[in-house]
């Protein structure tokens, strides 16, 4: 079975601070993404990764910035978090062409900014 | 923007009963997919529905699409208590890269 697995299940940050997110899937996956998931709005996505050191920008990316220095790994990093992105969290990963095939969840972070 | 639209947004039925969900959405795709998110939790991959496919089931699941009226719909037979879930519809074209586009989805409720 893939697993997709998250740095931290809850996490409380300060205003300001740096944060940094990381996700890890076991299955090989070419592609990794990263949504946040906000009551009423749904998942969006943040940023998406097709390949190692490729990146590219999704739906929401203001305030966000990425890494893939390895396939089995994505970070999602909060340069200088903010209340306004306390949320939820989740990290995906899929074969091939994204979209074609199914996307396998992790369990999630909940990051409350103070 | 958000491509894919579930209704009703909130659904209780009696444990038993068959749910329906429909899920409709504003241009061409490639296939559309359904995932269930437990409270606090990921999503689960539920059903792929190709654009050329009418009907697909799996197990107490059916999902049919209806490309010409842009619109799809999750059925779950002879609901259980651990139905109770949001369920969410996420389109995909080719044209958008990677990237499958998600509903705001519908939160099922089953009464014991």
């Amino acid at each position: 079975d893939v697993k997709v697995t998250q740095s931290s299940r809850y996490l409380v940050k300060r205003t300001g601070e740096k944060v940094f997110l990381e996700c890890v899937q076991d299955m090989d996956h070419e592609n990794m993404f990263w949504y946040r998931q906000d009551p009423g709005l749904g998942l969006r996505l943040i940023y998406f990764s097709y390949d190692v050191k490729m990146k590219e920008k999704g739906d929401i990316p203001e305030g966000y910035s990425v890494s893939r220095e390895k396939k089995e790994r994505f970070s999602l990093i909060l340069e200088s978090a903010s209340t306004n992105q306390t949320s939820m969290y989740l990290c995906a990963s899929s074969s091939g062409t994204g979209g074609y095939y199914e996307q396998y969840f992790g369990p999630g972070t909940r990051l409350t900014v103070t | 923007s958000q491509q894919g639209e579930e209704d009703p947004q909130a659904l209780s039925i009696q444990e038993g009963e068959n749910a329906t969900m429909n899920c409709s959405y504003k241009t061409s795709i490639n296939n559309l997919q359904w995932y269930r998110q437990n409270s606090g939790r990921g999503l689960v991959h539920l059903i792929l529905i190709r654009s050329n496919e009418r009907e697909k089931h799996s197990g107490r699941l059916r999902v049919t699409l209806d490309t010409s009226k842009k619109s799809s719909s999750l059925l779950i037979t002879a609901s259980r208590a651990a139905d109770t879930a949001s369920y969410f519809c996420a389109t995909f074209r080719y044209s958008s890269a990677s990237k499958i586009i998600f509903g705001s989805g519908t939160r099922l409720s089953i009464r014991p």
